[in-house]
């Protein structure tokens, strides 16, 4: 079973609509969560990176959110643009260098 | 800075065929690092190094070798291509490991198929 489970694996949103990704994860410890976009024949490109004691990071209208305790992080994209159409990876970091990539959700934004 | 860059774009191989996908960085960075991404999943670590001449394996290292003789360039070979080795493949790299906070960046990546 993979360590990290991103929902939904794929979601269509109209353009200026807000939407949310969930990632959980049972890596443990864990030393950051990531999260990446990934445009199609790209390489992924980070947005975020958040360590344990941090709740929320925001990178412009994207904005994560991590709870440690429960194991859960969010991504959420406020005011959507067809430029956001992408694959979205969550990334967590164990102590090791042992990054364990959740398998992405594919976000298409129509107008 | 050109970034990461990666060659070839594309390849096709027939099984038993060997090659090396080329990775360079111009940060100068000492971690770099080689995955491979399967559809339906996420991607998984081949090899990495920490530093010229120093290179460790990931969780799917079976029928892939790595040198970093120099800080800039990390080249992935395939010894005897097999068509589980279809993928497309991603180099990266970072200033120190990503156990640290620090951003890793991606190649465009190289689409590999094994016929």
């Amino acid at each position: 079973k993979n360590q990290v489970e991103q929902s939904p694996q794929s979601l269509i949103i109209l353009e200026g609509k807000n939407c949310t990704l969930q990632c959980n994860y049972t890596v443990s410890p864990f030393s950051n969560l990531r999260w990446y976009k990934q445009d199609t024949g790209r390489g992924p490109v980070s947005l975020t990176i958040m360590t344990f004691s941090e709740n929320t990071k925001s990178n412009g209208r994207y904005t994560a959110t991590l709870d440690a305790d429960t194991k859960q992080s969010s991504l959420h994209i406020t005011a959507s643009q067809l430029s956001d159409s992408a694959s979205y990876i969550c990334v967590v970091l164990g102590t090791h260098n042992d990054m364990r990539f959740g398998a992405g959700t594919r976000l298409t934004v129509k107008p | 800075n050109a970034g990461v860059t990666q060659t070839p774009k594309f390849q096709v191989l027939k099984t038993g065929q060997s090659m090396t996908l080329q990775c360079a960085q111009d940060m100068n960075h000492e971690y770099m690092s080689w995955y491979r991404q399967d559809p339906g999943m996420g991607l998984r670590l081949i090899h990495y190094s920490v530093g010229a001449g120093i290179t460790d394996q990931g969780e799917v290292p079976n029928g892939y070798n790595v040198s970093r003789s120099t800080t800039e360039d990390f080249p992935l070979r395939l010894l005897s291509a097999a068509p589980s080795q279809t993928s497309v493949y991603f180099c990266a790299s970072s200033y120190s490991q990503p156990r640290i906070e620090n951003e890793q960046y991606f190649g465009p990546g190289t689409r590999l198929t094994v016929t």
